[in-house]
């Protein structure tokens, strides 16, 4: 099983529409989640942090469930320009092995159709 | 520019040579990363370092594959005797460590892409 796993899409978006999808991680003591952003042949770019109580960044919704082990993000009023792939990333637990690194998933692919 | 620079951008070699890529982190910045992608999948964790020391290694990085970061600023990352399967876009990210766990978000390079003939 992988430590991060997605959907891969493509979630197509009617422009003004909402879309959430999730992401499912496998180890209960992760630290820290984010969700990250990428453009096609482009480097992962940060979108937002995840926090326990869930958040908001203007038109983007992020949140935590723990006990279930995953976590969401949601586009409102999406635009064209949300079309990209959307990485989840958790950051392990320190062990005596791992100082925490970052894993990322599969991305799951938003496409906003006019 | 202050961000994460990679050079070459692309590199074409036969399978068989040698490779070395360059990464150049945000200058205060004390961890730097290396990840692997492949189309489709998302990035795959390689090696990090804080400042000099080499702090964690993937399995995945086989020993063909080794990093440097002599310095504690910028990094290369060497693959010997490269093979098919090698073809990827490997990223460079930097982020700042401070006390008490604190880690600033990762900012990514534009890549260098390998292609192995």
């Amino acid at each position: 099983r992988k430590e991060v796993e997605q959907d891969p899409g493509p979630f197509n978006v009617p422009e003004g529409a909402t879309v959430a999808f999730n992401c499912t991680y496998s180890n209960s003591a992760s630290q820290s989640f984010f969700w990250y952003r990428q453009d096609c042949r482009k480097e992962p770019k940060l979108l937002m942090s995840v926090y326990s109580s869930g958040n908001e960044d203007g038109r983007f919704t992020a949140q935590l469930n723990r006990a279930s082990q995953y976590i969401s993000l949601l586009i409102r009023d999406s635009k064209l320009s949300d079309s990209a792939t959307y990485l989840c990333v958790v950051k392990g637990p320190m062990t005596t092995d791992s100082w925490g690194k970052l894993q990322f998933g599969a991305g799951t692919q938003v496409v906003v159709t006019p | 520019d202050t961000g994460v620079s990679q050079d070459p951008r692309h590199k074409i070699t036969k399978r068989g040579q040698n490779v070395t890529f360059r990464c150049d982190p945000i200058s205060e910045h004390n961890r730097l990363y290396w990840y692997r992608q492949t189309l489709g999948q998302g990035p795959e964790f390689l090696t990090y370092f804080q400042n000099e020391a080499q702090l964690e290694k993937s399995r995945l990085l086989s020993d063909r594959f080794s990093a440097e970061r002599p310095k504690g600023s910028f990094s290369t990352l060497e693959i010997q005797r490269t093979e098919q399967g090698d073809s990827a876009m490997y990223l460079c990210a930097s982020s700042l460590a401070g006390t008490g766990g604190y880690n600033s978000p990762l900012h990514f390079g534009n890549g260098t892409r390998l292609t192995v003939t």
